[in-house]
């Protein structure tokens, strides 16, 4: 099975920052890579699709990249409402699995 | 508006099992693969299994072959889990989503089951 590492677990960081997100593959998976964002209590929501492609509806200030082992989703410029934990997910064989999770707090 | 309910959780007895149903509306159900998502109280996500569309095809992960079974009827819009032995590392919120092959898009709110003696 493909092992997702997913780095840092957790991130401290202010409104405006850029920060970058990174996921690696423990094998080749192409581009086959989405990211999800979680809130407390609520259901994951898709940002990014094929690892560079934004779900319909998602700010621009979120974006992806990497192919083959590995991934970084990058938030542009934080804003309040972005503080969440991310996780990255595999889809391109099976089982799938996810990364361990960023959780990103207000610093 | 796509949705999707999941219902069947709940306090259960080690050993015993549970099915979880899934309910979908707002699209056509019959076309897309579904998926299984847990998350254990204070954990990550950890997927669980994934049916096609049509219901000829079945993949889980490794942590829970042999003891889950997905299922679904596409006459009824619903998608199944069915969950063998429980233990107590199977407490968790279990979450369906709409699979689109590259990437989930719509996601339940989540039906827990709570494992305890």
């Amino acid at each position: 099975a493909i092992q997702m590492t997913q780095s840092p677990s957790s991130l401290s960081a202010s409104v405006g920052d850029r920060v970058t997100i990174t996921c690696r593959a423990s094998q080749d998976i192409r581009d086959d890579l989405g990211w999800y964002q979680q809130k407390p209590g609520k259901a994951p929501r898709l940002l990014i699709y094929a690892s560079s492609i934004l779900e319909s509806g998602v700010p621009s200030r979120f974006s992806g990249s990497g192919s083959g082992t590995e991934f970084t989703l990058t938030i542009s410029s934080l804003q309040p409402e972005d503080f969440a934990t991310y996780y990255c997910l595999q889809d391109y064989n099976y089982p799938r699995s996810f990364g361990q999770g960023t959780k990103l707090e207000i610093k | 508006q796509v949705q999707l309910v999941e219902s069947g959780g709940g306090v259960v007895q080690p050993g015993t099992s549970l099915r979880l149903s899934c309910t979908g509306s707002g699209f056509t159900f019959r076309s897309y693969a579904m998926q299984w998502v847990r998350q254990a109280p204070g954990r990550g996500l950890e997927w669980v299994a994934l049916i096609s569309y049509d219901g000829s095809h079945q993949f889980y992960a490794d942590s829970v072959k042999g003891r889950l079974t997905i299922s679904r009827d596409n006459s009824k819009n619903t998608l199944y889990l069915q969950v063998h032995n429980l233990t107590l590392e199977d407490t968790a919120v279990y979450s369906c989503a709409r699979d689109m092959g590259r990437g989930s898009d719509y996601w339940g709110q989540g039906t827990l089951v709570t494992v305890s003696s």
